[in-house]
């Protein structure tokens, strides 16, 4: 069975300061990897996504992450959070972008 | 705007009342997707359609629920003799193509059984 974690649920970070969300997956094939934001009431928006080839994936709104095999993770990253970035994180994991796993997110708290 | 549109936003509904949402994608998304999504959770998946034809269903889908999409274009989730269980966000997403790897959400239809 396939199966996200998202080990924190909540983190507060400075606006300016760097960022890095965390998900691990468990999945028995080469898996489809997606990074999704969601404002508070909103649906769910796709910040990037990985099939295959570079493990590095760029994003939306300057988000990058990066595929570890090794390490079954597919961490969020920005080098420069700003206050608008405040909002839920969730990481998915399938083999169809419409029938993913998803973690229970992140909650980001940006401070002035 | 991803172009899928969800009414109503809200309700509030009575247990044991009946409730239907209704979900337009745009006419590209010849794949649509329901989730359920509680407080503190992730969606999780509950059936999908190509065009008209409902493929699969989730185990969380009850015998209380029913999905359908008629003409391939919009389509409804309808909930019989609600339960305070039920209370969540339910969320559509259209897919374009048999192959289209993006899916585009709706804003979501926020459910409350008192």
């Amino acid at each position: 069975a396939q199966s996200v974690t998202q080990p924190d649920i909540h983190i507060t970070v400075s606006e300016g300061a760097s960022l890095e969300l965390r998900c691990n997956y468990s999945y028995g094939a080469t898996p489809y990897l997606f990074w999704y934001v969601q404002s508070p009431g909103q649906g769910l928006q796709l910040l990037l996504k990985y099939f295959s080839g570079d493990t590095l994936v760029q994003g939306i709104k300057g988000f990058e992450a990066e595929f570890k095999r090794s390490q079954s993770s597919f961490n969020l990253r920005k080098p420069s959070v700003h206050w608008s970035d405040a909002a839920e994180y969730f990481c998915a994991v399938g083999a169809d972008a419409g029938k993913s796993t998803f973690g229970d997110g992140t909650t980001l708290t940006v401070k002035p | 705007d991803t172009g899928v549109s969800q009414n109503p936003r809200h309700k509030i509904t009575k247990r044991g009342q009946n409730v239907t949402f209704r979900c337009d994608p745009i006419s590209e998304h010849n794949r649509l997707y329901w989730y359920r999504q509680t407080l503190g959770q992730g969606p999780e998946f509950l059936t999908y359609f190509q065009n008209e034809a409902q493929l699969e269903k989730s185990r969380l889908l009850s015998d209380r629920f029913s999905a359908e999409r008629p003409k391939g274009s919009f389509s409804t989730l309808e909930i019989q003799r609600t339960e305070q269980g039920d209370s969540a966000m339910y969320l559509c997403a259209g897919r374009e193509g048999p192959s289209g790897n993006t899916i585009y959400f709706g804003e979501g239809s926020w459910l409350t059984v008192v």
